[in-house]
């Protein structure tokens, strides 16, 4: 069964305080991983795809790169905007582009 | 384009009673998905469509029903709803395997279920 477990929760950043959110996985084989943006009361906004291990995408301040077993989605810099739930999902080779969601990182993003 | 679109955008029910969510797409998209987002649970799939005339089963099937007669519409329906089903629903579509960017799926606003 695939999992996806994302960390932390919930992260508080002051405006201009660069950090990382962590999407861990377990999947027989990976067809790709993807990244969403929530916002309260909306649907999830695609921001990257991800296929194999060493790749790394990027959009403004953000950032994903891909492991063997996890992906990181960096935060340079970040606005008060960027001020969301980052969901991280992944596709297995064999589940006919079914995604297995993890529960999100929360961010909030201070002045 | 207006993507995917969901009808309506917030419902109450009482137990019991049945009701049809509509999800739209305007992409030519050959997949569509149906899942319910809970607080701690992150999304789940409940069914989707590989192509129009298809429907399949997802994680958490029971109680729903769907269906694909057009390409562009997805229908999730419940024929007696229940407390259970106390959800945000989203719909989303994808191009399909074996067109570029294939497996991305798109995401309708959301469907705000209460069952009372």
């Amino acid at each position: 069964e695939d999992q996806v477990t994302q960390s932390p929760e919930a992260l508080r950043l002051q405006e201009g305080e660069s950090s990382s959110l962590n999407c861990s996985y377990t999947v027989s084989g990976l067809r790709g991983l993807f990244w969403y943006r929530q916002d309260p009361g909306k649907g999830p906004e695609f921001l990257f795809t991800l296929y194999s291990a060493g790749e790394e995408k990027e959009k403004e301040r953000l950032k994903a790169t891909l492991t063997k077993k996890e992906s990181f989605l960096h935060i340079t810099a970040p606005k008060p905007e960027d001020s969301a739930t980052y969901l991280c999902a992944v596709i297995n080779t064999g589940t006919a582009s079914k995604l297995t969601f993890g529960t999100g990182t929360r961010l909030q993003v201070t002045l | 384009n207006a993507g995917v679109t969901q009808t309506p955008k917030f419902r109450v029910l009482k137990t019991g009673q049945s009701m049809t969510l509509l999800c739209a797409q305007d992409m030519n998209h050959e997949y569509m998905y149906w899942y319910r987002q809970d607080p701690g649970m992150g999304l789940r799939l409940i069914h989707y469509s590989v192509g129009e005339g298809t429907t399949a089963k997802g994680e958490v099937p029971d109680g729903y029903n769907v269906s694909r007669l057009k390409k562009q519409n997805f229908l999730l329906g419940l024929e007696s709803a229940a407390p259970s089903q106390t959800s945000v629903y989203f719909c989303a579509s994808s191009p399909g395997r074996g067109r570029p960017w294939g497996e991305t799926q798109y995401f309708g606003p959301g469907t705000r279920l209460l069952v009372l």
